[in-house]
């Protein structure tokens, strides 16, 4: 079993939509949770991070966590095509990376 | 501030021979991190300095990687030989905390192998 698994994409959305990525990970003891985002041939950019249980807003970002369930998920709303780009979710410190989720928004 | 520099940018190299990758964290960064993507991979830990000094090496693939951070300022990354399964991007981080966060990741070195 992988240690962090995400959601397999690719994932198209129109403007404007919601996009929805989950991501699960398999260390129940894990206490940091981040999203990346990661633009073709950059470097992943820390988005969101959450520590506890429940929602997190930022912005046009929400996470969400259930450590019960061992689930981690962000939602991007009203998105946009400047939003296309793979987007990593990472438990723990030092993380430890899914494979990503590549997010493609059509204008 | 400037952020997480790695040099070379792309290095392509044959079998067998050796390659070594420069990072230069965020300034006054205790904390940094090496990890590697192979094609169609998740990107993986190698290894994590504090300072000089090697926390947490378990990433490390084999002996043909060693990991060096002289005087805790810049590190290096040097394989030797190389094989063609090394090819991949690798991506230093630097961080000033070691856990909650704040990691910084460079643009990292895309390294084929011949």
């Amino acid at each position: 079993q992988k240690e962090v698994e995400q959601n397999s994409g690719p994932l198209s959305v129109p403007e404007g939509a919601i996009a929805s990525l989950n991501c699960t990970y398999s260390d129940r003891v894990s206490q940091s949770f981040f999203w990346y985002r990661q633009y073709s041939g950059k470097s992943p950019e820390l988005i969101m991070s959450i520590y506890s249980n429940g929602d997190k807003e930022d912005g046009r970002f929400t996470a969400q966590l259930n450590k019960a369930s061992q689930y981690v998920s962000l939602l991007i709303r009203d998105s946009q095509p400047s939003d296309s780009a793979t987007y990593l979710c990472a438990v723990n410190s030092p993380p430890s990376f899914g494979a990503g989720t590549t997010v493609t928004v059509r204008a | 501030e400037a952020g997480v520099t790695q040099f070379p940018s792309h290095s392509v190299i044959e079998k067998g021979q050796t390659v070594t990758l420069r990072c230069d964290p965020i300034s006054g960064h205790d904390n940094l991190y090496w990890y590697r993507r192979v094609m169609g991979k998740e990107i993986k830990f190698l290894l994590h300095f504090v300072k000089e000094s090697k926390q947490d090496e378990s990433g490390m693939p084999n002996n043909r990687f060693l990991a060096e951070r002289t005087g805790g300022t810049y590190s290096t990354l040097k394989v030797q030989p190389a094989e063609l399964e090394d090819s991949g991007v690798y991506f230093c981080a630097s961080s000033n905390r070691v856990a909650g966060g704040g990691y910084t990741f460079g643009s990292g070195t895309r390294l084929t192998v011949v």
